[in-house]
């Protein structure tokens, strides 16, 4: 299995609402990471998880809050946030420390919009 | 900061064309790595170089990375309409047991039939 999934694949909320992404690898990756890319815009790296411990928060905001539960999933948690946080949000794996290349497998992303 | 320079950011070609993208820094990475990416699709990887003056070819794709691994170029001969999507370029960046990837601004490729 060499794919990443997330879900869902669509999400609309307001701003007032929580909800929760989610992703999932089967690949036995060690490293996961959180990305957010607008359109036509290269990913801006959020948060990376290596060995189910944080180990990069790239200054995002505490309305995001990642989580870890095992070394095959990975959540977004979502709260309180503002219209300029829709876009594409991904997930990525890789094998962490691999031949030192870092090579990543993404997911197909969620689509987040914010009302 | 370590930054990629890619360019250019927006191309629109015939099919049959050639064209070339690059990708400059004035840092050294140690790969450095190519993705696409589709329309609603995550980013694919299409290739890693790591070696100074490395050559690799992918089909109609030619990619190199430079003699002193601060830059890179990546060649598509005789363009179809598939190839149409977002190229990026990305330098890994190594802080400890964790990698991270420097992401260029991307090139959006659109290829007419």
């Amino acid at each position: 299995d060499t794919e990443v999934t997330q879900t869902p694949k669509h999400l609309v909320m307001g701003m007032t609402n929580k909800k929760s992404l989610k992703c999932e690898q089967h690949m036995g990756h060690r490293a996961m990471y959180w990305y957010k890319q607008k359109a036509k815009k290269p990913p801006e790296l959020m948060f990376v998880y290596s060995y189910e411990k944080l180990s990069i928060n790239e200054s995002v905001p505490s309305r995001f809050s990642p989580e870890c539960p095992n070394s095959s999933l990975l959540n977004l948690h979502l709260h309180a946030l503002q219209p300029e946080d829709s876009a594409l949000y991904l997930c990525a794996s890789s094998q962490d420390r691999d031949r030192g290349l870092y090579e990543q497998f993404f997911g197909p992303g969620t689509r987040l919009t914010v009302l | 900061t370590q930054l990629l320079e890619q360019s250019p950011q927006f191309l629109s070609i015939q099919e049959g064309e050639n064209l070339t993208v690059y990708c400059n820094s004035s840092s050294v990475f140690s790969s450095l790595q190519w993705y696409r990416q589709e329309p609603g699709e995550g980013p694919v990887l299409l290739v890693t170089v790591v070696t100074g003056g490395e050559v690799k070819k992918l089909k109609r794709l030619t990619f190199q990375f430079g003699d002193a691994r601060k830059d890179s170029s990546l060649h598509i001969t005789a363009a179809q309409p598939g190839d149409t999507g977002l190229y990026l370029c990305a330098g890994v960046v190594v802080s400890g047991n964790t990698g991270k990837l420097i992401f260029g601004q991307g090139t959006t490729l659109q290829v007419k039939p």
